[in-house]
Formats: structure tokens, C-alpha cells, sequence
């Protein structure tokens, strides 16, 4: 099946500042990807749908300017914790749709913790 | 919009018998049916799919069937091993690319 990259897998940073998670299609060509947050015992919690060259589309409650997503070619999309609190802490997951048969592949996820 | 319901939200079973795992959709337009199996600390991996115009899908040990008069799909996993223990998630997708997802099972199986 198709192959999708999350990195980094788990990084720590201290309050205030910003991480960045990198989402990449590796064998197909994604012209949606979705970003998730998952809390633990939790299902996924879509944050918001981006599409390549355009801006994200939020789910509500989702503060898009401390969520930036950043989806600037077909198989890379970015989500940038601005100004990241010990709240922000969680299982931040990709998924990438795109290909020849619309299928939804996720990737490893990013645990973020921060301090 | 559409909804999804899943059912076990846990689930115990001796290894080698069976689990099934039922959901429920809500959108006549949702055509896409996929499953994911998510272990612990990791995203959520494609097991097995199944469109709307297909009524039952078999994969080895695991199998999907689709009801589209009663909006229903459901995960059939035989022969269960200790290694099949994880959170299962289902989903319904439109032709809008929209997925939406059940709320999880959580599968253990005791070996």
C-alpha cells in the first residue's frame, strides 16, 4: 500500500516555542491531506483538510493561527504549533488521500510533549 | 452530514475465535468503506477497504461485509492471535473525499 511520512515521531520543546510536523506521500501524489489529534483511549479529532495550494479548511474550535498548515506541494503538508503550552500535548496524525483510487493512508504519528 | 457509529467499543475474545465488529453510516452517498488497525503509539494502518457496489471483501483472516439497505458494514477477524490485539477504527468516505470515523474498538485477545 501506499506509504506516508510523518517526522519527527516524538519531539519535547519547552512552552512558547514552535514545532513543526512534516506529513509526506511517498509513492502517490496527495491532493488532500488531513491532519488529526488524538488523545489517549481517543478516537481521531480532524483539525483541519488541506489541499495543495490552497488554504487549510478548520474544523471549529481549531485555532488556524495556532495550528498553521502549510500544504504547498502534492506530497508534503506541514502543521506548525505556534507558541506551543503544556495543553498543546498529544498524538498529532496525517493522512494523505490522493492516488489512483481515493484510498486514505495515515501516517505514524508525532507525539508531541510540551514541558 | 454523515454519521458513524461503532460498536464494540471493547472487545475480549480467546485467541483463535473470532470478533466481529459492527458499524453504522448514516449518508446514502457515502461509497468508500475503509478499516484501520492502530497499535499503540502508532497511526492508523489500511487493513482492508470496501466500495459500495461490492457487498463482501475477504483479506485471509479478515474479511468486510457491506448491508447498503441497512447502512450497515461490519469486520470480520478468524482465527484471532494475541497479535490482532489493537484499537480498530472504521470509516465511511463520499465522493466529496470526506471521511468520517467511528469512535473504536478496542480488541484483545487472550491468549
Amino acid at each position: 500500500g501506499a506509504v506516508v511520512s510523518q517526522h519527527p515521531s516524538r519531539v519535547i520543546c519547552k512552552s512558547g516555542t514552535s514545532v513543526k510536523i512534516e506529513c509526506r506521500s511517498l509513492d502517490f501524489q496527495a491532493t488532500t491531506m488531513f491532519w488529526y489529534r488524538q488523545f489517549p483511549k481517543q478516537s481521531l479529532m480532524l483539525m483541519a483538510t488541506s489541499n495543495e495550494g490552497s488554504k487549510a479548511t478548520y474544523e471549529q474550535g481549531v485555532e488556524k493561527d495556532k495550528f498553521l498548515i502549510n500544504h504547498a506541494s502534492l506530497t508534503l503538508s506541514t502543521l506548525t504549533v505556534t507558541s506551543a503550552h503544556p495543553e498543546d500535548s498529544s498524538f498529532y496524525i496525517c493522512s494523505a488521500s490522493g492516488g489512483n483510487t481515493g484510498e486514505l493512508f495515515f501516517g505514524e504519528g508525532s507525539r508531541l510533549t510540551v514541558l | 452530514g454523515e454519521n458513524v457509529e461503532q460498536h464494540p467499543s471493547t472487545l475480549s475474545v480467546q485467541e483463535g475465535d473470532s470478533a466481529v465488529i459492527k458499524c453504522t453510516y448514516s449518508d446514502s452517498a457515502s461509497n468508500y468503506f475503509p478499516w484501520y488497525k492502530q497499535e499503540l503509539g502508532k497511526g492508523p494502518q489500511l487493513i482492508i477497504d470496501i466500495r459500495s457496489n461490492v457487498g463482501e471483501k475477504k483479506d485471509q483472516r479478515i474479511a468486510v461485509t457491506l448491508n447498503k439497505t441497512a447502512k450497515h458494514f461490519s469486520l470480520h477477524i478468524t482465527e484471532t492471535q494475541p497479535e490482532d490485539s489493537a484499537v480498530y477504527f472504521c470509516a465511511a468516505s463520499n465522493p466529496g473525499n470526506q471521511f468520517y470515523f467511528g469512535t473504536g474498538t478496542s480488541l484483545t485477545v487472550i491468549p
